[in-house]
């Protein structure tokens, strides 16, 4: 069973540029989250999606960064305009809604520099 | 506010010297704590979930306890395998969906 893919791997970029990263959730999961992890700051959660739906984006940083979910299988984080400061390991994590289970299933992640 | 501490930061081990990662938690209501593994370069991958105090999961050479305040990872006769940093994190009863708090992480070493 495929876990949850991210593209790209690793991505650099200018100043100032637009950056979107990608993700397809393992099938049949019906949350999906996106994190941050840096030296700093350690694993911070960005949004989580329920069905598609943006439930919690208390933890996007600014009006630079948007998500969205149009389908069940695929979502994107977008950077419009990145900066320095956003270099960091982005994660995309998913999970089945469940009385019996909680666990997130995180993907390999997208290191984003931006010089 | 939900809180995960983690300790030590770092742990460096002999091959076969049994040890504990420790994590400490405040939270409103435990509705789950988490432990993950992750290597340099990946993502964290599932090891256990323990959902009320006195529980215990084992894996391997890795076994989780819970207390009404913290959880225990213990790691007995460890390989240099093992190494790598591993997270605690938690998921409050009143968390409105499925946040989960994270600690910092330890990283361990072990040294063949």
């Amino acid at each position: 069973d495929a876990g949850v893919i991210q593209s790209p791997r690793h991505e650099v970029t200018e100043m100032g540029q637009e950056v979107t990263l990608r993700c397809k959730p393992i099938s049949g999961h019906n949350s999906l989250f996106w994190y941050r992890q840096t030296m700093m700051r350690g694993l911070e959660l960005l949004i989580y999606f329920n069905n598609n739906v943006p439930i919690d984006d208390s933890g996007m940083p600014e009006d630079r960064f948007s998500a969205k979910m149009p389908n069940a299988s695929f979502s994107t984080l977008k950077i419009q305009p990145s900066e320095p400061r956003d270099s960091a390991v982005y994660f995309c994590a998913s999970r089945r809604t469940s009385a019996w289970s909680y666990e997130q299933y995180f993907g390999p992640g997208t290191r984003l520099t931006v010089t | 506010e939900d809180q995960v501490t983690q300790s030590p930061e770092a742990l460096r081990l002999q091959e076969g010297e049994s040890s504990s990662l420790n994590c400490s938690y405040t939270v409103s209501g435990l509705r789950g704590l988490f432990w993950y593994r992750q290597d340099p370069g990946k993502g964290p991958e599932f090891l256990f979930t323990l959902y009320s105090a006195g529980e215990e999961k084992e894996k391997e050479r890795l076994k989780a306890t819970l207390t009404k305040k913290e959880s225990f990872l213990h790691i007995t006769a460890p390989k240099p395998e093992d190494s790598a940093t591993y997270l605690c994190a938690v998921q409050a009863r009143e968390t409105a969906g499925n946040m989960l708090t994270f600690g910092g992480g330890t990283r361990l070493m072990v040294k063949p």
